[in-house]
């Protein structure tokens, strides 16, 4: 089984739709993030959590929210989508240890269009 | 804003060929660095990361290397196969939260 799963793994929505995509990891990782991957754009940090009760905004948070349900958990919701909220998402984990962040694991992604 | 540039964008070799992938950070100021590999319709697989203390990491055929000095990043692939192609994106995080920016790849073909 994968140690990071996202679902669903392709979604097509409408303008104005209500869209949750969810991030689950075996990996037993504190640290979770959702990024955004646009074409000819490197992927961008949308947003962060460093826990369940520590959730951090990145650099294009306008317009997501996001749920750390549980250690394992991390949602990612737009709350009213639009076109140029198309691109493929992708949630990532990583720990740390002896004072060092270790390398961050991603999902193998969510492609999302809006229409 | 940090902006990460990998040169170059797209790379054809032959078989066998040792090449080298750069990466270059607007601010020189790099925490951890990470380089990834990405399929085409996949997600990212972690090839190597060099943390905070260390300036260089090896895996098998791979070699990266980071000047903090410069905030310049290389990725050595030796014996180059087939099946190295595929993207490779560099990432560093400049907050010491792991919190990383991308470069936009290089797209590598290894012919047979």
């Amino acid at each position: 089984d994968a140690d990071v799963t996202q679902t669903p793994r392709n979604r097509i929505t409408k303008t104005g739709k209500r869209i949750m995509l969810e991030c689950s990891q075996t990996k037993g990782h504190d640290r979770m993030y959702w990024y955004r991957q646009d074409p000819g754009l490197g992927l961008r940090l949308i947003y962060y959590s460093f826990d369940v009760k520590d959730i951090n905004k990145g650099e294009i948070s306008d317009g997501y929210s996001v749920s750390r349900q549980a250690q394992a958990k991390f949602s990612l919701s737009l709350e009213s989508a639009i076109p140029n909220q198309t691109a493929l998402y992708f949630c990532a984990t990583s720990d740390w240890t002896s004072g060092s962040y270790n390398e961050q694991f991603f999902g193998p992604g969510t492609r999302l269009t809006v229409l | 804003k940090q902006e990460v540039t990998q040169i170059p964008a797209a790379l054809s070799v032959p078989e066998g060929e040792n090449l080298v992938l750069n990466c270059s950070f607007t601010d020189s100021a790099i925490y951890n660095l990470q380089w990834f590999r990405q399929d085409p319709g996949k997600g990212l697989t972690s090839l190597l990361l060099i943390q905070s203390s260390q300036r260089e990491q090896t895996s098998g055929r791979l070699n990266a290397s980071l000047d903090k000095s410069s905030g310049r990043s290389t990725l050595y692939i030796a014996a180059s196969q087939p099946g190295d192609s595929a993207t490779y994106l560099c990432a560093g995080d400049q907050t010491g939260a792991n919190n990383l920016f991308f470069g936009t790849g290089t797209r590598l073909t290894v012919i047979p």
